[in-house]
C-alpha cells in the first residue's frame, strides 16, 4: 500500500519561509494534496498540485513535485503566526478503485514572532 | 446546510458499550470515508464507500462496523467499545469520476473511559 512521511516538526520566525517536505511510495497519483489542521480543527485543504505539473504557485504557497524522487514539498512565503498549524500531506490510494487518501504523519508548523 | 455534517461532536462513553457516529453528506457524492486520527499517526482509514451498499475495509477496521443504505449517510458504529478507540475521527467525501476534491467533516472526539 501507500507510504506518506513527513518530518514531525518545523519551527520558523515570522517573515521567513517555511518548507515542508513529504516523500511517497505510490507513483500512480492523479493528484497530491496538502492540508491544514488548526488546533481543535478539522482538516482544510490548502492546495494540491495534478500529476502532470511540476509547481503550483497560489499566492504565498508554492508546491513543488519531483515524480522521478516522489517528492512533494509545501513553501509558505512570509509566514505569519495565522499559519501555525499542522500540515499534512495526503496521496490517494487508486488501486482497487478505493480512491481514498493516505495521509503523512503531519508536520507541525511554530511560527515564532 | 450543505456540507458534510459529523455527529455528535463529542462523545464519551463507558469501555463495552455501542455507540454510532454519524456522518451526512448533502452533495451526493459518491465516495465517503471514515477515518481517525491519533497522535503521532496522522489519519488512518478505517472504512469507506463508493457508493450506497458498498463498502469495504481499510487500514484499521477491527472493531469497527459501517452502513450505508442512503448515499448521503455513512454511519461508523463501535460495536463494543474499547479505550483503544479513544480518537477523533473524521468522515470525508468525494466526487466518482471526473472527480478530486475530497471533503471533511469536522470530526467527532470521541472518549472511551
Amino acid at each position: 500500500g501507500e507510504d506518506v512521511e513527513q518530518s514531525l516538526f518545523l519551527s520558523v520566525r515570522e517573515g521567513d519561509s517555511s518548507v515542508i517536505n513529504c516523500t511517497y511510495t505510490d507513483s500512480s497519483s492523479t493528484y497530491l494534496y496538502w492540508y491544514k489542521q488548526e488546533p481543535g480543527a478539522g482538516l482544510q485543504l490548502l492546495t494540491y498540485i495534478f500529476s502532470n505539473m511540476d509547481m503550483k504557485q497560489d499566492q504565498r504557497l508554492t508546491v513543488l513535485l519531483n515524480k522521478k524522487d516522489k517528492h512533494l514539498s509545501l513553501r509558505i512565503a512570509d509566514t505569519q503566526t495565522g499559519d501555525s498549524a499542522i500540515y499534512f500531506c495526503a496521496v490517494p490510494q487508486e488501486e482497487a478503485g478505493r480512491r481514498a487518501l493516505t495521509f503523512g504523519s503531519g508536520t507541525r508548523l511554530q511560527v515564532q514572532p | 446546510d450543505a456540507g458534510i455534517t459529523q455527529s455528535p461532536r463529542y462523545k464519551i462513553t463507558e469501555t463495552g458499550r455501542q455507540v454510532t457516529l454519524m456522518c451526512h453528506q448533502t452533495w451526493s457524492h459518491s465516495y465517503m470515508f471514515w477515518y481517525r486520527q491519533d497522535l503521532g499517526h496522522g489519519l488512518r482509514l478505517i472504512y469507506y464507500s463508493a457508493a450506497a451498499d458498498i463498502t469495504d475495509k481499510g487500514e484499521v477496521p477491527d472493531g469497527y462496523v459501517v452502513s450505508r443504505s442512503k448515499t448521503e449517510n455513512f454511519p461508523l458504529t463501535l460495536e463494543s467499545a474499547t479505550r483503544s478507540q479513544t480518537s477523533v475521527y473524521f468522515c470525508a467525501s468525494r466526487e466518482g469520476h471526473g472527480g478530486y476534491g475530497y471533503t471533511f467533516g469536522s470530526g467527532t472526539r470521541l472518549t472511551v473511559v
